[in-house]
């Protein structure tokens, strides 16, 4: 079983509309997770992190935690034809290691 | 990104050959992780190190593959005796001292080197 897994995608969203990607994660020791988002032929870059129950809010992105259920997902709303991209979800144990799912494809249409 | 370097951006190598590619860490960090991505594939992890120690390997194959990051100098990925298999992103992350994500730490990558085996 993975430890991280995504939807692959790819997700299309209308221009203005809201994107929803969810994550689910098997390690229960997992203590901190990450959304980075990957353009083609770049390296990932992050764009929130969360450590706690509940939802985190930065501009137009939202993280939100359910250490009970194991899930985590990423709101971005008045989606752009800019926010096409690769959205990896990540999970970190106490020690540091991180680990990746595959990667959900957002195709923002105009 | 965040200041991770590395090098080479590009990299051919011929069936057999070896590859190094190398990792500086951004200012102040002291964790070194690797990563591969295969072509439309996700990141998968290699290794992660700190100065001269091998804190994870479980990602690493067990043949052909090496990591150090030396108590001076990047750290290095070393993959001896290249074959077609090996062509694809090698990122690295790089994340300040402390106890990993309980210290709140999250990491940061370099712009990757991309490997093509002929």
């Amino acid at each position: 079983q993975k430890e991280v897994e995504q939807n692959s995608g790819p997700l299309s969203v209308p221009e203005g509309a809201i994107a929803s990607l969810n994550c689910t994660y098997s390690d229960r020791v997992s203590q901190s997770f990450f959304w980075y988002r990957q353009y083609s032929g770049k390296s990932p870059e992050l764009i929130m992190s969360i450590y706690s129950n509940g939802d985190k809010e930065d501009g137009r992105f939202t993280a939100q935690l359910n250490k009970a259920s194991q899930y985590v997902s990423l709101l971005i709303r008045d989606s752009q034809p800019s926010d096409s991209a690769t959205y990896l979800c990540a999970s970190a144990d106490s020690w540091g290691k991180f680990q990746f799912g595959a990667g959900t494809q957002v195709v923002v249409t105009p | 990104n965040a200041g991770v370097m590395q090098n080479p951006r590009h990299l051919v190598r011929r069936r057999g050959q070896e590859a190094r590619l190398r990792c500086s860490p951004m200012k102040g960090h002291s964790h070194v992780y690797w990563y591969r991505q295969l072509p439309e594939e996700g990141l998968k992890f290699m290794v992660y190190l700190q100065k001269e120690n091998i804190i994870d390997e479980s990602g690493m194959p067990k043949e052909r593959f090496s990591a150090e990051f030396p108590k001076e100098g990047p750290s290095i990925l070393r993959i001896q005796q290249v074959v077609r298999g090996d062509s694809a992103a090698y990122f690295c992350a790089s994340s300040p001292p402390g106890q990993g994500a309980r210290a709140g730490n999250t990491i940061y990558f370099g712009e990757g080197s991309w490997l093509t085996v002929v």
